[in-house]
């Protein structure tokens, strides 16, 4: 079973600063399965990122993934206030069907 | 507009069972793959249960196999967990999400499970 280790556990930051969250996993992942959500207190997740590197609909070009193999990344480039938040990384692996979070990262206002 | 509404949570006792139902509309529900993602309070997202569109199957976490069943009616355009033998451990807001193996694009907006005796 694959393990998804996020880094840091918390990143305090101010806006207008670059973020950049780490999702480590114990084998190699497909990049094609990898993805990236963003929740907010309250809310349900919302996909940020899918296959590593493709924005999902609406999501602001700030927001950008990167990685392979067992290393990825997810960068934010200039912090608005609304991207304080939880980021949780998630794989797909297909023997068995199964999907994966990591434990997730909280980005918070320094 | 994409949506998906969950509902029937609620309050139950250890060993107690309960069915979830997530509503789906604005997207071709018949077709698409569902899973269903739990969040016990203060933690992080746990996957549970994965149905397909095409064939109906299924696939569910450790944690809940043989206690849980996923299931759909394409009539309805509504996706169901079936929740038997609950236990604390399953106490959690539960999404629906359509589902992809590449991503979970649409979620609904949870209903809240708490098990206490």
């Amino acid at each position: 079973e694959i393990v998804l280790t996020q880094s840091p556990g918390t990143l305090s930051l101010s806006p207008g600063e670059g973020a950049t969250l780490s999702c480590r996993a114990s084998q190699s992942v497909s990049s094609i399965y990898l993805a990236w959500y963003q929740q907010k207190p309250g809310q349900a997740p919302r996909l940020l990122i899918y296959g590593a590197s493709s924005r999902a609909t609406g999501i602001p070009d700030r927001f950008s993934g990167s990685g392979s193999g067992t290393d990825f990344t997810l960068t934010i480039s200039r912090l608005e206030p609304e991207d304080f938040a939880v980021y949780y990384c998630q794989q797909y692996g297909s023997s068995p069907p199964r999907y994966t979070f990591g434990q997730g990262t909280k980005l918070e206002i320094k | 507009e994409v949506q998906l509404l969950e509902s029937g949570g609620g309050l139950l006792q250890p060993g107690e069972s309960l069915r979830l139902s997530c509503a789906a509309s604005g997207f071709t529900f018949s077709s698409s793959a569902m899973n269903w993602v739990r969040q016990a309070p203060g933690k992080g997202l746990e996957w549970v249960s994965f149905i397909s569109g095409s064939d109906g199957s299924t696939y569910y976490a450790d944690s809940v196999k043989g206690r849980f069943t996923i299931s759909r009616d394409n009539s309805k355009k509504t996706l169901y967990l079936q929740m038997n033998s609950l236990r604390a451990e399953d106490t959690a807001v539960y999404y629906c999400a359509k589902a992809t193996p590449a991503k979970m694009d649409v979620w609904g907006q949870g209903t809240t499970v708490t098990v206490s005796s």
